[in-house]
């Protein structure tokens, strides 16, 4: 198995540019995890997906931020227009969750990140 | 609320010396603990984690770690530390109530092993 695929792996834009991240996650897995990690906040969850469909969406940091899943092997986040904060690196992850059972949880796998840096 | 406490930013440890790395959670009824281990310019590895059952979990790497309920910890240990294990580790809980798939993620521990 690939793992998760991100791409690209490194990003360099001007600051009111438009940047399309994408993420597929594993084959089979349900769930799916975009990330930010930076030296100040850490690891902060942006949206998840379970099943193509956005559940929770609180982490967003604003509007010029948007995430869609159209399909079970594909995601994208988008920020519109960036700006020099953005700059972190963007983590998708994907698990399997088995059934409706409360203890059926699996662990996240995580891509290779994207380094995002907006000039 | 939920919430993830990793009191040290770094921990630093001669090689062949037993290592912990600390983790204390806060969660509404029973928890699910994970470890993760991030190495430079990587995603997140998982290591392992915790459920239900026994106590002490082992996982990857040879890295075990025991969930205390009384002090809502879940200390990562290796009985033996090795240069190659220097790398960012998070703590990671979620609770059982309702279907919200949301880890909440600890601030990570830099751990330094020295030759």
């Amino acid at each position: 198995d690939a793992g998760v695929i991100q791409s690209p792996r490194h990003e360099v834009t001007e600051m009111g540019q438009e940047v399309t991240l994408r993420c597929k996650p594993i084959s089979g897995h349900n769930s799916l995890f975009w990330y930010r990690q930076t030296m100040m906040r850490g690891l902060e969850l942006l949206i998840y997906f379970n099943n193509n469909v956005p559940i929770d969406d609180s982490g967003m940091p604003e509007d010029r931020f948007s995430a869609k899943m159209p399909n079970a092997s594909f995601s994208t986040l988008k920020i519109q227009p960036s700006e020099p904060r953005d700059s972190a690196v963007y983590f998708c992850a994907s698990s399997l969750v088995t059934g409706l059972a409360r203890g059926s949880y699996n662990e996240q796998f995580f891509g290779p990140g994207t380094r995002l840096t907006v000039l | 609320a939920q919430s993830v406490a990793q009191p040290e930013d770094q921990v630093n440890v001669a090689e062949g010396n037993p290592l912990t790395v600390k983790c204390t959670y806060s969660v509404s009824g029973n928890p699910y603990l994970f470890w993760y281990v991030q190495y430079p310019n990587r995603g997140l590895q998982f290591l392992l984690k915790y459920i239900t059952g026994d106590n002490l979990v082992k996982g990857s790497y040879g890295f075990e770690a025991e969930f205390n309920k009384s002090q809502t910890s879940f200390h990562l240990k290796k009985p033996s530390a090795l240069v190659s294990d220097s790398a960012l580790y998070f703590c990671a809980v979620r609770g059982h109530a309702g279907n919200n798939r949301k880890l909440i993620w600890g601030l990570g521990t830099s751990l330094a092993v020295n030759p």
